[in-house]
């Protein structure tokens, strides 16, 4: 089993771009959340999807946006980046709800210049 | 509020010696409460849940609901234990997002 993979695993954007970020859940995990870790913090929800719909929202700007694709892979999207956007993005897969457990990949660190 | 508090940013210990990780949280409801752990050049992955009460790697967590805690704990640390660790709870029913604490290092010497 191949985990959950995230794409890129690095990138370098400058302030008012635009970043697509990738994730492939564990092979039948129809769930996938979104998570922002800045340095010294713990990880911040920014979205939760299941079966393509959209299930929770954390506090962040409309600039971030998200799907979920008929394969349950993902997509987060920020426009307008900002230099506070840098940070790790982490992608969570679970086969549904909480009671399943998140299973977490190793994240695109994103630097904003 | 949906909160959780680690006090500790770094806790450091001797090899052999007890371990406590320090969890607090603030939730309106029936949590669930989840510890996990980052090695270096890892990813994030679940240590255990309360609702598991088992032991893993030689850690423990028991959920006191009267003090509001979840504090980790470890009878006799090892070096490989040194790591970075989340306390994190989120709802109990549905889609819940997990909430974190900021996490403490857990240094072990030898």
């Amino acid at each position: 089993d191949a985990g959950v993979t995230q794409s890129p695993t690095h990138l370098i954007k400058t302030r008012g771009q635009h970043v697509t970020l990738r994730c492939s859940p564990i092979s039948g995990h129809k769930s996938v959340s979104w998570y922002q870790q800045v340095l010294g913090q713990g990880p911040q929800f920014i979205f939760q999807y299941y079966e393509k719909e959209e299930r929770g929202r954390g506090n962040f700007p409309d600039r971030f946006s998200a799907r979920q694709f008929p394969n349950y892979s993902s997509e987060l999207n920020v426009n307008a980046l900002l230099l506070g956007d840098s940070a790790l993005y982490l992608c969570a897969s679970s086969l549904a709800g909480v009671g399943y457990g998140y299973t977490f990949g190793s994240g695109t660190r994103l630097t904003v210049v | 509020a949906q909160r959780v508090t680690q006090p500790e940013k770094l806790l450091s210990v001797f090899k052999g010696a007890p371990v406590e990780l320090k969890c607090n949280y603030s939730y309106s409801g029936s949590p669930e409460l989840f510890w996990y752990v980052q090695y270096s050049r890892q990813r994030l992955q679940l240590l255990l849940r309360h609702i598991s009460r088992e032991s893993i790697k030689g850690f423990t967590a028991d959920l006191n609901k009267g003090e509001t805690s979840f504090h980790l704990k470890k009878p006799f640390a090892q070096e490989e234990d040194s790591a970075m660790y989340y306390c994190a709870l989120s709802g109990n029913t549905g889609f819940q997002k997990l909430v974190f604490g900021t996490g403490t290092r857990l240094l072990v010497s030898p």
